[in-house]
């Protein structure tokens, strides 16, 4: 059972610039969610898929997207990119049941720099 | 809403010691709760859960942690540290929909560095 893969590892854009980063969920799961670690900071909630919608967001705006895929990979694009923007990108991926969520496992993440 | 508070950005133990890492969460209904661990430049990895089954929950690596609803409280602890616990640590909350199911998303408290002293 292959776990939660996320490329590229790094990546160096410019301000204004468009960035897709990549996820494969682990085998069984349905479900991925995005977060966002700033140094320092604990991972925040951009948003969730799940059977290739979006179900639920954090309070990101609409320049962060992103697309689920019928084998239930994931991006995450974000474009007009800022400064602040640097930070690693996570995915985790589950398996939702019916209403229920189940654990998360993380990916090793993708460390962006925006200069 | 809720919300995750880690008191203590970092913590340091002498190996052997007791390691105590605190978390208190806000939240209108018993929500799932979570410690993550996070070596550097690395991603996250489960340690261990509460989903309101037991209120002693015990993980990997040898932590446990107790939830208190009393206390708002679910504390991560292990009895002897190793220096290979040198870690980051996370705290998160699943919010609980009312009927049950979880709302899907987690939330993280700030972390707390734990330094592990030879």
């Amino acid at each position: 059972e292959t776990g939660v893969t996320q490329s590229p590892t790094h990546l160096i854009k410019t301000r204004g610039q468009q960035v897709t980063l990549r996820c494969s969920s682990q085998s069984g799961h349905n479900t991925v969610s995005w977060y966002q670690q700033a140094l320092g900071q604990g991972p925040q909630f951009i948003f969730q898929y799940y059977r290739e919608e979006e179900n639920g967001r954090g309070n990101f705006p609409p320049r962060f997207s992103g697309l689920q895929f019928p084998n239930y990979s994931s991006e995450l694009n974000v474009n007009a990119l800022e400064l602040d923007d640097s930070a690693l990108y996570l995915c985790a991926s589950s398996r939702r049941r019916l209403a229920n969520q189940e654990t998360q496992y993380f990916g090793p993440g993708t460390r962006l720099l925006v200069l | 809403a809720q919300s995750v508070t880690q008191l203590g950005s970092h913590v340091s133990v002498s190996e052997g010691a007791l390691v105590l890492l605190r978390c208190n969460y806000s939240s209108s209904v018993p929500p799932y709760l979570f410690w993550y661990v996070q070596y550097p430049n690395q991603g996250l990895q489960l340690l261990l859960k509460y989903t309101s089954a037991a209120t002693l929950v015990k993980g990997i690596n040898g932590f446990e942690a107790e939830f208190k609803k009393s206390e708002t409280s679910f504390h991560l602890t292990k009895p002897s540290a190793h220096m290979s616990d040198a870690a980051e640590y996370f705290c998160a909350v699943s919010p609980l929909l009312n009927y049950g199911g979880s709302q899907g998303n987690l939330i993280f408290g700030k972390g707390t560095k734990l330094s592990v002293k030879p």
